[in-house]
């Protein structure tokens, strides 16, 4: 099956530092992909959607200036955490889908996750 | 917009025993995809099942399986022979058919708990 890897897996920084959060598919070219923030026993928050060589596109009130998305090629996308503050602790996701209508079935494949904790 | 509602917060079954989750969506579409997804205590969303709208024949994936209600807009996940496994978070998910990265719709999840 399709592999999404996140990475780091965890990070722990200090408030005012910036935190980079990397998503790859390793085994297919993923056209799209979505960043979400989860906070404890809640749903999943859509952040952003993100298509390789364009601008991401931000879910409404999400500040694109402090979560900056940049899928620079078909298997990875990132996502920084600019001057992190402690209300931006949570664990973020992101999913992949392969842009194939149909034939993927409309699967997303997640990554593991990334919990980060800013002191 | 498409709407995804769990109104089961908490479910616990006895192990062996057989469970079902309810799910109900909103949308104006006809055609959709609909997934059920597993969240255990690693926070590892993993897919279970999903269901092509215009596929009226329920899908099954080994003690897995669905009760699709397309008129009724109604899709639940019963889960035969419960295993400590299975405790989890479970996520029912919509999204559209058509357009490539189109979003998922998440309901807010049922907390499973299975009792030896």
């Amino acid at each position: 099956g399709a592999v999404v890897s996140q990475h780091p897996s965890r990070v722990i920084c200090k408030s005012g530092t910036s935190v980079k959060i990397e998503c790859r598919s390793l085994d297919f070219q993923a056209t799209t992909m979505f960043w979400y923030r989860q906070f404890p026993k809640k749903s999943l928050m859509l952040m952003a959607t993100s298509n390789e060589g364009s601008k991401a596109t931000y879910e409404q009130g999400v500040e694109k200036d402090k979560f900056l998305i940049n899928h620079a090629s078909l298997t990875l996308s990132t996502l920084t955490v600019t001057s992190a503050h402690p209300e931006d602790s949570s664990f973020y996701i992101c999913s992949a889908d392969m842009g194939v209508i149909r034939l993927a079935k409309e699967t997303q494949y997640f990554g593991p996750g990334t919990r980060l904790l800013v002191l | 917009a498409q709407t995804v509602t769990q109104s089961q917060p908490e479910m616990s079954v006895q192990e062996a025993e057989t469970v079902t989750l309810s799910c109900t969506y909103d949308t104006s579409e006809s055609d959709y995809y609909l997934f059920w997804y597993k969240q255990p205590p690693s926070r590892q969303m993993i897919l279970v099942i999903r269901q092509e709208a215009y596929k009226q024949q329920n899908a099954t994936e080994n003690r897995f399986s669905v009760n699709f209600q397309k008129a009724a807009k109604s899709f639940s996940l019963k889960i035969s022979d419960s295993q400590l496994g299975d405790a989890a978070m479970y996520f029912c998910a919509y999204r559209r058919v058509g357009t490539s990265g189109s979003r998922l719709t998440f309901g807010e999840g049922t907390q499973l708990t299975v009792n030896p």
